[in-house]
């Protein structure tokens, strides 16, 4: 059965370093999207991506982050000076709209990230 | 905006036991409604689903029933076994075909179930 996939599955950087995170989505599917868990607290949505380009960002999604989709299969999320406050679990999901179950996401096993 | 209100855990059963994870939602529209469980150490896999009023999702002896008139979306199980020890997410999606279709999660609530 075809999954989402991340990596790395556990990242320790320092703070006010770039990382960037990594998800290949369910091949067929169009729209990709991160989230984030704090430890302890509830999943929140980051960025939707549809088409190349951003299609919604909540308001933790500020100049800091960003998205892309590099080739055909990747899609990243990079943290340009990460905080000790971007330490959580990141997820990546994917979702085909034109497929049997058009609103479904399918997630990733997620990466933890972890700012010294 | 949307929202997703889910009662506090833990939530700590017997084998055997009947589960009822209570979630009541606040959404502009007629939102999805979904159920995910996170095991320990893992990620999000999706449980159940509804997308529209009176639908049941159900899976694995799990099932949820989208009640407009309540605006809720309660999990139940009839006998709970120890695998089922997870944090459970209740979650709605909402938004025009094609739209991004973000997910709000509830605060997610954690089942321990013992012999």
């Amino acid at each position: 059965e075809p999954e989402v996939t991340q990596t790395p599955s556990h990242q320790v950087t320092q703070m006010g370093q770039e990382v960037i995170l990594r998800c290949v989505p369910i091949s067929n599917h169009l729209y990709f999207y991160w989230y984030r868990q704090i430890l302890g607290q509830k999943v929140e949505f980051l960025v939707s991506f549809y088409n190349n380009e951003i299609s919604e960002k909540s308001e933790i999604f500020d100049d800091q982050f960003s998205v892309e989709r590099p080739d055909g299969s990747n899609f990243t999320l990079k943290i340009r000076s990460t905080k000790l406050e971007d330490s959580a679990m990141y997820f990546c999901a994917s979702r085909d709209p034109t497929g049997y179950y058009p609103d479904t996401q399918y997630f990733g096993p997620g990466t933890r990230l972890t700012v010294l | 905006g949307n929202s997703v209100t889910q009662m506090e855990g833990p939530v700590t059963l017997s084998e055997e036991a009947f589960l009822t994870i209570n979630c009541t939602y606040t959404a502009t529209g007629y939102p999805s409604l979904f159920w995910y469980v996170q095991y320990p150490g893992e990620g999000l896999q999706l449980l159940l689903k509804a997308t529209k009023a009176d639908d049941k999702g159900s899976n694995k002896g799990f099932e949820a029933t989208y009640r407009k008139e309540t605006t809720s979306f309660h999990l139940e199980k009839g006998s709970v076994q120890v695998s089922d020890s997870a944090v459970y997410f209740c979650a709605l999606s909402w938004g025009l075909t094609g739209g991004g279709n973000k997910l709000t999660f509830g605060t997610g609530t954690q089942l321990k179930v013992e012999l």
